[in-house]
C-alpha cells in the first residue's frame, strides 16, 4: 500500500475565495473519511463515505463545505467562501469495512487570509 | 465529547520504556482502546488496539486492566523519533465509527 495522499499539501487564499482539497485513500479501502484539526485540539470528525455514498456528516459541516466521493476512490472536499475560522488542517483517513483502523493522510494545511 | 483522560504531557528518557497511561472509565463493553499518535505537521500514525486482552506489535505493547477502565501504551526503548502528542482514543469497531479524539498527551523524549 502507497498510503492515504492528500493534495495540496499547504493552500493560502484569501477570505471568500473557493478551495477544494483532494484526497487519495489505501486502494480498495472503501471507507473515508475527513477530518478537521486547529492548532492544539486532537482532529475532530466532519464527514464518512462508504463507497461512493455519504453516510455521516458533522454538525460542523456547515453549508458551505461539500465533499463528494464519486466513483468511491479518490474523493474532494470543497469550501465555499472561506472564512478565516476556515484555517485549520484537514486530514483525511481511509479502512477497510472490517477491520475499521483508519489510516490517515498527511493532511492539508489551509491559511484563510 | 472523548471518553477518555489522558495527562497532558510526559517526558521519558531515550532508551527507557515510556508507560503512557490513558483513564476510560465509561467504556462499553464493545467499545475498544485504540491509540494514535502525531508527530508535529504529520497526519495521525495508528499504533495499536485492543479489546480486553494485552497486545503487542512491532511499535508498542497495550496493557488494558481487567476492569477495562484504563489501559496503559508502553514503548519498550523510546528513542527520539517517539516524541509526539498521543491518543487514546475508545470507539467500537465494525461500525461508521468516526473517531473522537481528545487533546492528547505530549510525550517528550530526552538525549
Amino acid at each position: 500500500d502507497t498510503g492515504v495522499s492528500q493534495d495540496p499539501r499547504h493552500k493560502i487564499t484569501k477570505r471568500g475565495q473557493n478551495v477544494t482539497f483532494r484526497c487519495d485513500p489505501i486502494s480498495e479501502h472503501n471507507r473515508l473519511y475527513w477530518y478537521r484539526q486547529t492548532l492544539g485540539q486532537g482532529p475532530e470528525f466532519l464527514t464518512y463515505f462508504q463507497n461512493e455514498a455519504q453516510l455521516e456528516k458533522s454538525r460542523l459541516l456547515s453549508d458551505r463545505f461539500s465533499a463528494e466521493r464519486p466513483k468511491g476512490s479518490f474523493s474532494t472536499l470543497e469550501i465555499q467562501r472561506t472564512e478565516q475560522g476556515d484555517s485549520a488542517m484537514y486530514l483525511c483517513a481511509s479502512s477497510h469495512a472490517s477491520p475499521d483502523t483508519q489510516y490517515f493522510g498527511p493532511g492539508t494545511r489551509l491559511t484563510v487570509l | 465529547d472523548a471518553k477518555t483522560t489522558q495527562p497532558p504531557s510526559m517526558d521519558c528518557a531515550e532508551g527507557r520504556a515510556a508507560n503512557l497511561p490513558c483513564n476510560h472509565s465509561t467504556i462499553s463493553g464493545n467499545e475498544y482502546v485504540y491509540w494514535y499518535r502525531q508527530i508535529h505537521s504529520q497526519g495521525p500514525q495508528y499504533i495499536i488496539h485492543g479489546l480486553k486482552n494485552n497486545e503487542t506489535n512491532e511499535m508498542a505493547s497495550l496493557i488494558i486492566t481487567e476492569d477495562r477502565k484504563s489501559s496503559t501504551l508502553i514503548l519498550p526503548h523510546a528513542t527520539l523519533r517517539d516524541t509526539a502528542v498521543y491518543y487514546c482514543i475508545v470507539g467500537t469497531q465494525g461500525g461508521s465509527e468516526k473517531l473522537v479524539f481528545g487533546k492528547g498527551m505530549k510525550l517528550t523524549v530526552n538525549p
